[in-house]
């Protein structure tokens, strides 16, 4: 199985600042990442697929990178909208496993 | 436009069985994937299994082989998942999601989620 490896687990941060969060698989997947993002009792939602493309009605704030084994999400400018979970996974070959998830929190 | 729906929160002791529903609106239900995904309470998305609409093929993770079947209905455009032998660590919120080369194999649509109980 293709482990994913989410960093940091929890992160605080406030309006207006940019965060990356990063995603290691443990072989190489190509391209083959997407990120969500998931709010207290809510599905998960999806942002960026393929490892860059941003899904349609995303904000642009949002954008993704990498290829290979090593990924990342960044969020330009925070707002308060943004602040939930995160969750990278692989659709390189099942199981398509997740990534543990980081945790936004504001400061 | 798209959506998947989900049948209700269920209860059930150790042991039992359960049987979660996922209904697609507003899309060919076979040109997609269904995937079920599941999280314990405060944990982490964990990926269970698939099943293909069209021809039923399945494929499951390792730990639920033998104790989860995914199955579909097309003249329903309804997924189905059963769980067996059900125990305390099932107790999680189980989301049916589809996937597909249209969405470049990612995610694009969740259920609302379904909640399983085990508990004595």
């Amino acid at each position: 199985d293709i482990q994913m490896t989410q960093s940091p687990s929890s992160l605080s941060a406030s309006v207006g600042d940019r965060v990356t969060i990063t995603c290691r698989a443990n072989q190489s997947i190509s391209n083959f990442l997407n990120w969500y993002q998931q709010k207290p009792g809510k599905a998960p939602k999806l942002l960026i697929y393929a490892a860059f493309s941003l899904q349609s009605g995303v904000p642009s704030r949002f954008s993704g990178s990498g290829s290979g084994t090593d990924f990342t999400l960044t969020i330009s400018s925070l707002q308060l909208e943004d602040f939930a979970s995160y969750y990278c996974q692989q659709s390189f070959s099942t199981p398509y496993t997740f990534g543990q998830g980081t945790k936004l929190e504001i400061k | 436009q798209v959506q998947l729906v989900q049948s209700g929160a269920e209860v059930k002791k150790p042991g039992a069985s359960v049987k979660v529903s996922c209904k697609a609106f507003g899309y060919t239900f076979t040109s997609y994937y269904v995937h079920w995904v599941r999280q314990a309470p405060g944990q982490g998305l964990e990926w269970m299994g698939m099943v293909n609409p069209s021809g039923g093929s399945t494929t499951y993770a390792q730990k639920f082989q033998g104790r989860v079947t995914m199955t579909s209905d097309t003249s329903a455009n309804t997924v189905y998942m059963e769980v067996n032998s059900l125990r305390s660590e099932d107790t999680a919120v189980h989301y049916c999601a589809r996937i597909g080369a249209v969405s470049s194999w990612a995610f694009d649509s969740w259920g609302q989620g379904t909640l399983i109980t085990v508990s004595s």
